[in-house]
């Protein structure tokens, strides 16, 4: 069965700074691999996926995803963070061949982005 | 292009009550999904839709919750008795390509937030 770590329950971070958000999976076979954010009373937003090729992706609001696969990490970066990206982010992975094929998700990061 | 629709929004409702959420996905898209988001951890897919068709709802506990997408556009979601610990958010989730599709990317209503008391 897959699965999906994020092992941080919180980042706090200046504004201004790095921003650095960790996932790990564990899946079989090759996965697809998504970061939501989601803002208090609100769904989730999809901000970038990685399906193949090259390992650094980019997506919505300045934000990028590396994908390591000898690592099984997926972790979410944004080179300068914004009190705006205050948010709860959720890695989720899917499976590209198999049955249900269904997408799962870690338990979220809060980020916190102070000014 | 208007996003995933969900009413009501908030939901308040006692113990072996009933209660129905409505949801209307992004014009075109076939595949629809339900969550079920409990405070303080991911979305857990309840069943999933292709067009009028159940994909699959090995999560979803039958014997009280129950899922319908007639026409293959809006759904709804239900669940009978309710229980204390259904309290959650309830997402749905649209997609224009089949689940298995590398172009597949879920997009989400805003949710229904059920307490139950």
């Amino acid at each position: 069965a897959q699965s999906v770590a994020q092992p941080e329950d919180q980042v706090n971070v200046a504004e201004g700074n790095p921003l650095t958000v960790k996932c790990t999976y564990s899946v079989s076979g090759n996965p697809y691999l998504f970061w939501y954010v989601q803002y208090p009373n609100r769904g989730l937003q999809f901000l970038l996926k990685y399906i193949t090729g090259d390992n650094l992706v980019k997506g919505s609001y300045g934000f990028e995803a590396e994908f390591n696969k000898s690592q099984t990490s997926f972790h979410l970066k944004k080179p300068s963070a914004l009190v705006s990206d205050s948010a709860l982010y959720f890695c989720a992975v899917r499976p590209i061949k198999a049955a249900g094929n269904k997408l799962t998700f870690g338990g979220g990061t809060r980020v916190l982005v102070k000014p | 292009e208007a996003g995933v629709a969900q009413s009501p929004r908030y939901k308040i409702i006692e113990k072996r009550q009933s209660v129905a959420f409505w949801c209307n996905p992004i014009s075109g898209h076939a595949t629809l999904y339900w969550y079920q988001q409990i405070l303080g951890q991911g979305p857990k897919l309840l069943i999933q839709f292709q067009n009028n068709g159940v994909v699959d709802d090995s999560q979803l506990p039958k014997d009280r919750f129950s899922a319908e997408r007639l026409k293959g556009v809006d759904s709804t979601l239900k669940i009978q008795p309710a229980k204390l610990e259904d309290s959650a958010v309830y997402l749905c989730a649209s997609s224009s390509h089949s689940t298995w599709s590398p172009q597949e990317t879920q997009y989400f209503g805003p949710g229904t937030r059920l307490l139950v008391l």
